[in-house]
């Protein structure tokens, strides 16, 4: 049975940094693109970033670009979200999605995690 | 970026009712089209990818269809356990943008 199972969220001041996890099990994780999409309070959904299977490609929407940083731990079957330089319309759920082909960088979802909140206020 | 737009914003519909949402790319994306539903306080479900084809487990109540700039979402027959956002997204290219959701409501 797939499993993502994201952490990390809290509150934190503006200007502050937070790391996301999301950890992976029942699939093969190394062999997946995984992303993050996020959604603000009442909001529709956002892309955020989105990382090839082996770590070597990533992209990032423009509002988090050069803020956050994706990455993975294929060992470890983590994804990771660093996210720095953080704003108050960053305030959101974080979910971390499976992509659904193996692969793939450019293959639709597949799997939805539960999500993470993160709350950036002072 | 490619700009996705989802109509009606918001839809009222009875019970049994068969129900179209629609999503409209602001340039051609081929096939590369995937609805997702979410429910109240939960997160978003895989509905269908490639504009038609059905995720495993999703019911055959909900079928898709298009290609190019306009696609279709349907619900056979409305049931209260369908009142949900729908949200459509291309993937076609990077970002991969969703539409603004469509919230389905039974009347």
């Amino acid at each position: 049975e797939v499993q993502l199972l994201e952490s990390g969220g809290g509150l934190v001041q503006p200007g502050g940094s937070l790391r996301l996890s999301c950890a992976a099990s029942g699939f093969t994780f190394s062999t997946y693109a995984m992303t993050w999409v996020r959604q603000a309070p009442g909001k529709g959904l956002e892309w955020v970033s989105a990382i090839s299977s082996s770590g070597g490609s990533t992209y990032y929407a423009e509002s988090v670009k050069g803020r956050f940083t994706i990455s993975r731990d294929n060992s470890k079957n983590t994804l990771y979200l660093q996210m720095n330089s953080l704003r108050v319309e960053d305030t959101a759920m974080y979910y971390c999605v499976k992509a659904l082909d193996g692969y793939n960088f450019r293959a639709p979802y597949g799997f939805w995690g539960q999500g993470t909140l993160v709350t950036v206020s002072s | 970026d490619i700009q996705m737009t989802q109509s009606p914003s918001s839809l009222s519909a009875s019970v049994g009712d068969r129900v179209t949402l629609t999503c409209r790319a602001s340039q051609e994306i081929s096939n590369h089209l995937a609805w997702f539903q979410q429910k109240p306080g939960k997160a978003p479900k895989s509905l269908i990818y490639a504009a038609s084809s059905l995720q495993s487990g999703v019911p055959s109540k909900f079928s898709g269809s298009g290609s190019g700039t306009d696609f279709t979402l349907t619900v056979s027959s409305l049931q209260p356990e369908d009142v949900a956002t729908y949200y459509c997204q291309q993937y076609n290219s990077y970002p991969f943008t969703f539409g603004q959701g469509t919230k389905l409501e039974i009347k």
